[in-house]
């Protein structure tokens, strides 16, 4: 089946720092999806971005289908931005996720 | 309703004992999804269901793993004679057409099995 791979699988930052998350697929997929788990539990849905480039406030997505990959960048870090960051795709009817980036942001 | 909705929101239970657990999808949305994820794991797939039915159930991990959606709304997973093991956050997603939209959380069922 398809795999979904994220990196890094952690990552600490200071407040104010910017990163990069990625995630590489090894088939070509549906749609692709950002999520944000945050310390209860909860699933937020940060872009749905099969294709192209998305902006929402401090956060963008960019994915490039025929090369595999998605890109997640957080700029200006806040505490509240700790969790974790999930991305999955859509396979044979499933939502197939990746192990996540757990990001932790220091004060 | 405005988003997914799952009850119970925390659910203890004996060992042996059987759970119900409920999810009610976005109005509208025809694909439904149980996901399993254990503590400090990642997301397990149990089930999906396109309208009533459901197509593919091999994520489910034992025969005491059932699951239904009646009316194309409201799905019930059912675990009969809890385990342990069984112990998890179950989470539900629902999309307007599978595969191809974007899929919503709810806020999971935490279920504890002592």
């Amino acid at each position: 089946g398809i795999q979904v791979e994220q990196s890094p699988p952690d990552l600490i930052l200071q407040e104010g720092a910017n990163s990069t998350l990625r995630c590489n697929f090894s088939d070509s997929v549906n749609n692709l999806q950002w999520f944000h788990q945050n310390p209860w539990g909860q699933l937020i849905n940060l872009f749905y971005i099969p294709s192209g480039t998305k902006q929402n406030g401090r956060l963008s997505a960019t994915t490039v289908a025929t090369e595999r990959y998605s890109l997640l960048y957080i700029s200006s870090s806040q505490t509240t931005d700790s969790g974790v960051y999930f991305c999955a795709v859509v396979r044979d009817d499933k939502i197939i996720f990746g192990k996540g980036t757990r990001l932790h942001i220091l004060p | 309703g405005a988003g997914v909705s799952q009850s119970p929101s925390n659910k203890v239970t004996e060992k042996g004992k059987d759970v119900e657990l409920r999810c009610d999808p976005i109005s509208g949305h025809t694909a439904l999804y149980w996901y399993r994820q254990s503590l400090g794991q990642g997301l397990e797939f149990l089930i999906y269901f396109q309208g009533n039915s459901a197509p593919d159930k091999s994520g489910l991990p034992s025969d005491r793993f059932s699951a239904e959606r009646t009316g194309g709304s409201v799905s019930t997973l059912t675990i009969q004679r809890t385990q342990q093991e069984d112990s998890a956050v179950y989470l539900c997603a629902s999309s307007f057409v599978q595969g191809f939209t974007e899929a919503f959380f709810g806020q999971g069922t935490r279920l504890t099995v002592v």
